[in-house]
């Protein structure tokens, strides 16, 4: 079945310390995102990659990195500069050029992965 | 960016109809009508989108304002499982914003049994 895999699922950190999380994708999409969600909130986007080797800021990037060296894989970095990184992490993708102008750029979610600063 | 209002919250009794509104009155002539929902503690699924008619499909319908300032999602009859963060989302089909989704706060929708 074709899907977004998130993993872990749990992560705790201690303070100090990089951490990534990983997300692969087999729905053949073009474009990747990065989400956070903390409690009661909606999603914040982190980053987005439209194609490989190329990928863009979104609201929050300060404490987070990425890359996208294969189509399939958008892993997140979140650093020892993010003062807050506990929270709810999605990944997501979408036909990202493929559905322009159709409107059809529908996003695919992974289950996310929760981190834990202790 | 357009901004849309949804109600915190909502509540239903399951097997009844169920009316979710969302104002989006900065929505320009491009942008489609997506919809989303989330679960406790899973990532958000894709509900439905339009554009300018009335969209039905499995899941839910969507009728969207004559002038497109606002639209409804419409869950024909309630049942536990749709209890869910449902959030209205207008999409930017254009330059850099390409694919860019905003979340925001959305409605949460309780069903009773």
């Amino acid at each position: 079945d074709g899907g977004i895999t998130q993993s872990p699922k749990y992560l705790f950190r201690k303070e100090g310390q990089n951490v990534t999380l990983s997300c692969e994708q087999n729905l053949n999409h073009d474009a990747m995102y990065w989400y956070r969600q903390d409690p009661g909130q909606g999603l914040r986007l982190i980053y987005y990659s439209q194609i490989v080797n190329d990928f863009q800021k979104g609201d929050i990037a300060e404490g987070y990195s990425v890359s996208r060296e294969k189509k399939e894989s958008f892993p997140l970095t979140v650093t020892s500069a993010q003062k807050n990184p506990t929270a709810f992490y999605l990944c997501a993708s979408s036909r990202g050029r493929q559905g322009f102008g159709s409107g059809a750029n529908v996003l695919t979610f992974g289950a996310g992965s929760r981190l834990t600063v202790l | 960016d357009a901004k849309t209002t949804q109600p915190n919250s909502m509540e239903s009794n399951e097997e009844e109809p169920v009316h979710l509104p969302c104002n989006h009155s900065t929505i320009s002539g491009t942008d489609y009508i997506h919809w989303y929902r989330q679960l406790p503690s899973q990532g958000p699924e894709y509900v439905i989108h339009g554009l300018t008619s009335n969209v039905n499909n499995r899941m839910a319908s969507l009728a969207i304002a004559e002038d497109r300032k606002s639209s409804t999602l419409i869950l024909h009859r309630a049942t536990l499982r749709d209890a869910a963060v449902y959030y209205c989302i207008p999409y930017y089909d254009r330059g850099s914003t390409l694919g860019r989704l905003y979340f925001g706060r959305g409605t949460q929708l309780t069903v009773w049994p």
